[in-house]
Formats: C-alpha cells, structure tokens, sequence
C-alpha cells in the first residue's frame, strides 16, 4: 500500500482538463517536502513531468502543470491530447519510520 | 548525453543475491548534488523506490527492504550495483536506476532490467 494516495483512473474527452490528485500526510508532502509527477506508456521507462512541486523540466508541455496545499499535491493536463494517455506517479519523500522517498499508487489517464 | 543501463540476470531462484548493475556516462557521481536511485516495478503494479546512492557516498534504503539492500558504486567504472539477498518471488519486477541532480527529480532513467524469481 503506497504512502501517497491517488486516484486509480480517471478520464477525459480531448481539448478538455484534468488533475490528479495526490494525497500525503504530515511526514511526508505536508512537511514540506517536494513533490515530483512522472509520466509512464506501457513498455517504457517514466519520464519526469514536474519537479520541486511546480517545476516542468525543458521540453515538457506548458499543457502539464502541478501544485500543492498542505498534504495534497495534484498535476492538471490542459488540453488533452491522446497522447496523454499514459499512467502517472507522483513522488515525494516519507520522513516517518519508513524515511525514504515514496512513489503513489499511480493513475490511469484514459482519453476518451 | 545522459545514459543509464541496467544490467543483470533474467531469471534468480529464490534465496539467492540478486546482483544489478547500472552504467551510466554523461555525468560524474562524484560531482556534488549527483544521485542514482533504483527504483522496481512489479508486473501491471506501481513503482515502488529500493535505493539512492549519493555523490559523497550516503546511501539511503526503503526503511521495508533494508536489511536486504546494498549499494555501491565504482567511480571509475562509471557503475552503481545494488544487491539483494533472500530474493523470493514477490521481487520479480523491472528494475529501473535513474540519476538525480541538485534534488530535481529523477531526470533520466534506464530503459530497466526485468528479473523474475522463479524454480
């Protein structure tokens, strides 16, 4: 059972919004401690999308972007292309008895 | 150019070491603020963080693998190897290394090494 919860799946139709959430607790994003997304197609290594909570790496769509508010965090996709279909982690690090990054359960984005 | 590689066995019986190596060029582990991490994904399951190796050799474990964990790294070889003993089936996963710099996410990856544990 991962420390970070977030959604098994969600959907949307193309050109439309959606977000992931992300959700933490007081050792862990709602310490303070930063919040990363990554983006993984079946068969293939993830690619980080977001990091230091906001931060998109270059190269990376100003269509993704990400935010936190206490122990939450969550990564919108504007536009959505069906490209984006793909499943999505966040990361962050647990400070508690476990003391070790952590990675969410991920979600599964389907364009519909 | 960035790159990481994993490299190990296809297949480990149960109880043994499972030995992985991660090559890499493009960047130096000593250089201050460089991590590698090792990171598996069981089959269809999330991914699930092992390990970090730092530039000045601190070494970080997941608190629930610990005592089944160890990293080092070879500087001149350009190469991190974890190893993990007691290996039982639940360990079949790809097994993914990827650098980090100056705490800015897991930038690059290797393309992984699927291990699977079975008699």
């Amino acid at each position: 059972q991962s420390v970070l919860t977030q959604p098994p799946s969600v959907s949307g139709a193309p050109g439309e919004r959606v977000t992931i959430s992300c959700t933490g607790s007081s050792s862990d994003i709602g310490a303070g401690y930063d919040v990363q997304w990554y983006q993984q197609f079946p068969g293939s290594a993830p690619k980080l999308l977001i990091y230091g909570n906001s931060n998109r790496p270059s190269g990376v769509p100003d269509r993704f972007s990400a935010s936190t508010s206490g122990a939450s965090a969550s990564l919108a996709i504007t536009g959505l292309q069906a490209e984006d279909e793909a499943d999505y982690y966040c990361q962050s690090f647990d400070s508690s008895l476990s003391a070790s990054e952590v990675f969410g359960g991920g979600t599964k984005l389907t364009v519909l | 150019q960035v790159t990481l590689k994993e490299s190990g066995p296809a297949l480990v019986e149960p109880t043994e070491t499972l030995t992985l190596t991660c090559t890499f060029s493009g960047f130096s582990l000593s250089a201050p603020g460089m991590h590698v991490s090792w990171i598996r994904q069981p089959p269809g399951k999330a991914l699930e963080w092992l390990a970090r190796i730092d530039w000045d050799d601190d070494k970080f474990y997941n608190t629930s693998l610990k005592s089944r964990l160890a990293l080092s790294k070879h500087t001149s070889k350009n190469q991190v190897v974890l190893t993990m003993t007691d290996i039982i089936p639940v360990d079949t996963a790809t097994y993914y290394c990827a650098r980090m710099e100056d705490d800015h996410g897991l930038d690059v990856w290797g393309q992984g090494t699927t291990v699977t544990v079975s008699s």
